[in-house]
């Protein structure tokens, strides 16, 4: 089955810097490549997701990328702020409509101001 | 709309209780999922349903089981708790569109001592 992998478990960065959050994925017949953000207490949410057959995808200060040859996508997040401190998770599906989510560990994402 | 709702929000159980969590969706979404979250773990696919009617097991099922008698409404069952199981449990639902978001519940956060 499929297994995800998902570095670094922390990341500490000062506010306005980049942040990059890595996942590898095991099964090749995965196409769809989900990212969650938790908050403190709070439910996972989708903040964006990617397409195997699209490379790159942004909204505003957030992009995801994704190699399928290599079998790695990453999490950029630009110009981050105090806001963005959460916990990350990278999600890989082989899409059927049904999404048979498989996810990382996560990721502790600190933001100081 | 209220979204995806759990029920209880918080529960203590005994080792060898039983006890149903109960999800319910308001938004017609055909695919209902129960996960647990552990610390360092991510988020683990327990059991999933891709209509009113239908279960099937997912990554981690033992020791659960579950009902969706009705389309909006996915029950977690466990029969006999074991502090193994003493976690924090997502509920979540998705529809049959491309986008394939799915849409978390709030969370049960169960102890088993």
């Amino acid at each position: 089955g499929e297994n995800v992998e998902q570095h670094p478990s922390t990341l500490s960065v000062q506010e306005g810097d980049s942040a990059v959050i890595k996942c590898t994925y095991s099964d090749s017949a995965s196409n769809y490549f989900p990212w969650y953000k938790q908050e403190l207490g709070k439910r996972p949410q989708l903040i964006i997701d990617i397409r195997s057959n699209v490379g790159e995808k942004k909204d505003q200060r957030i992009a995801v990328t994704l190699n399928k040859t290599a079998k790695h996508f990453s999490l950029h997040i630009t110009e981050t702020q105090p806001e963005d401190s959460a916990v990350y998770f990278c999600a890989a599906s082989s899409n059927t409509g049904f999404q048979k989510l498989v996810f990382g560990t996560g990721t502790r994402l600190l933001v100081s101001p | 709309n209220a979204g995806v709702t759990q029920t209880p929000k918080f529960r203590v159980l005994k080792t060898g209780q039983s006890m149903t969590l109960l999800c319910a969706q308001d938004m017609n979404h055909e695919y209902m999922y129960w996960y647990r979250q552990d610390p360092g773990m991510g988020l683990r696919l327990i059991h999933y349903s891709v209509g009113e009617g239908t279960t099937a097991k997912g990554e981690v099922p033992d020791g659960y089981n579950v009902s969706r008698l009705k389309k909006q409404n996915f029950l977690l069952g466990l029969e006999s708790a074991a502090p193994s199981q003493t976690s924090v449990y997502f509920c979540a639902s998705s529809s049959t569109g491309v986008k394939g978001e799915q849409y978390f519940g709030p969370g049960t956060r169960l102890t088993v001592t």
